[in-house]
């Protein structure tokens, strides 16, 4: 079982905002910065957003995401085709000394 | 920019050893800590182990007994190793830098190994 809880699904229509949640306890997204990562149909997951809320270079700033306390989200807002993939959110845990990470989300375009 | 390649046999015997070596180009693997992430079919992400350029290892709990990271840096190279794979060891497995509570910031294309029994 996934540490990290997230919807097993979302979706929305083209130029929608879709919110994907993620939530886990004092030990990893309470304590730790979040990272989230967009796993395309067939290839490798990329990473998305890192210390909770920084893009990397390349990714629209369509994509952003907050934490508080032992939740945190992902907004993607103008929501295009391409968008459509898994979401995975991920946060160092302090007990483990490595990462967790949330069983993913599902995102369709409609 | 850097790459990461895996690479070895996509089928490995159940009771056997699964060994996979990743290789990185485009960057020094020094100051850096290196990553083993597996995705069985149709699930998650499951974090396996990571090794710092220094050699020092982490793994995950549930997979330690089973599991050597090994680095060779002059090679820009290191390697997994996964032995007495069961059915349940079936997954792509990825290599990917790992920059701690910054995330895995490059992966490899990942392999699919299967077990066969």
């Amino acid at each position: 079982q996934p540490v990290l809880t997230q919807p097993p699904s979302a979706s929305g229509t083209p130029g929608q905002r879709v919110a994907i949640s993620c939530s886990g306890s004092s030990s990893n997204i309470g304590s730790n910065t979040v990272n989230w990562y967009q796993q395309l149909p067939g290839t490798a997951p990329k990473l998305l957003i890192y210390d909770t809320n920084q893009r990397p270079s390349g990714v629209p700033d369509r994509f952003s995401a907050s934490k508080s306390g032992t939740s945190a989200s992902l907004a993607i807002s103008g929501l295009q085709s391409e968008d459509e993939a898994d979401y995975y959110c991920a946060a160092w845990n302090d007990g483990l000394d490595g990462p967790v990470f949330g069983g993913g989300t599902k995102l369709t375009v409609l | 920019q850097v790459q990461l390649q895996e690479s070895g046999p996509g089928l490995v015997r159940a009771s056997e050893t699964l060994s996979l070596t990743c290789s990185v180009s485009g960057d020094s693997m020094r100051s850096y800590y290196w990553g083993w992430i597996r995705q069985p079919p149709g699930k998650g992400l499951e974090w396996i182990g990571y090794i710092y350029y220094s050699g020092s290892t982490n793994y995950n709990p549930s997979l330690k007994s089973r599991v050597t990271i090994s680095i060779d840096t002059s090679k820009k190279q290191y390697s997994l190793k996964l032995n007495s794979v069961t059915a349940a060891d079936t997954a792509v497995y990825y290599c990917a830098r790992d920059r701690g509570n910054w995330g895995l910031d490059h992966w490899g294309h990942g392999t699919l190994v299967t077990v066969s029994s």
